[in-house]
């Protein structure tokens, strides 16, 4: 069965301190995802990474890194949180052909104060 | 620049009854179009998909139907049942092999749908 997993459900941080979240996926997919999900603007994409060390700006990139050191691993990184970053984060990871389902995990609440 | 527009905002629903979910997209290079469908506490899962080669796709009782030259396409969910209650995103994506969109998906802004029982 499929399965992707996020390191924190819940998460509070300080303005201004670095934040990394985890998300681990085992279905071997060279394709995975950062989306960040707010009210009334649905899913935007952060950042996405199609292969091992490689990495793409989505449309919000802003504020944010990413690395990709294992190809089952993908961080996304806050290098300096601010109160605008408080989302809902997702992570999600797919196959690079045949179906583009993208399979996602349960979400990072993060609050920045 | 939002690309997939997604109405309505919310949608209230008697048991037994129809919900519709309109979406509209710009990018006329997009050629896969997905629901999902999200639930409190959850990620988003893929409900259904359709590609513009065909007009409407019925999976039980959820049904996309797809107009090409309207640049439009919706949910229909027939029979809703308080089960159906849940987030539901519409999307689309270039997922042309061989392409260098990596399937990204941009979403519209969500759909809340309560259906009372």
């Amino acid at each position: 069965d499929v399965k992707v997993t996020q390191s924190s459900r819940y998460l509070v941080k300080r303005t201004g301190e670095k934040v990394f979240l985890e998300c681990v996926q085992d279905m071997d997919h060279e394709n995975m995802f950062w989306y960040r999900q707010d009210p009334g603007l649905g899913l935007r994409l952060i950042y996405f990474s199609y292969d091992v060390k490689m990495k793409e700006k989505g449309d919000i990139p802003e504020g944010y890194s990413v690395s990709r050191e294992k190809k089952e691993r993908f961080s996304l990184i806050l290098e300096s949180a601010s109160t605008n970053q408080t989302s809902m984060y997702l992570c999600a990871s797919r196959a690079p052909r045949g179906p583009y389902e993208q399979y996602f995990g349960p979400g990072t609440r993060l609050t920045v104060t | 620049q939002q690309q997939v527009k997604q109405s309505p905002q919310s949608l209230i629903v008697q048991k037994g009854g129809i919900s519709i979910i309109n979406c509209a997209y710009e990018n006329t290079a997009f050629d896969y179009f997905p629901w999902y469908q999200q639930f409190p506490g959850k990620g988003p899962a893929l409900l259904i998909a359709i590609r513009p080669d065909v007009s409407e796709k019925k999976e039980g009782r959820f049904t996309i139907s797809f107009n090409k030259s309207a640049k439009q396409f919706s949910l229909h969910i027939m029979d809703s049942q308080p089960g159906d209650s849940a987030t539901y995103f519409c999307a689309a994506s270039i997922g042309r092999a061989g392409g260098t969109s990596y399937g990204k998906l941009t979403f519209g802004q969500g759909t809340i749908l309560t259906v009372h029982p």
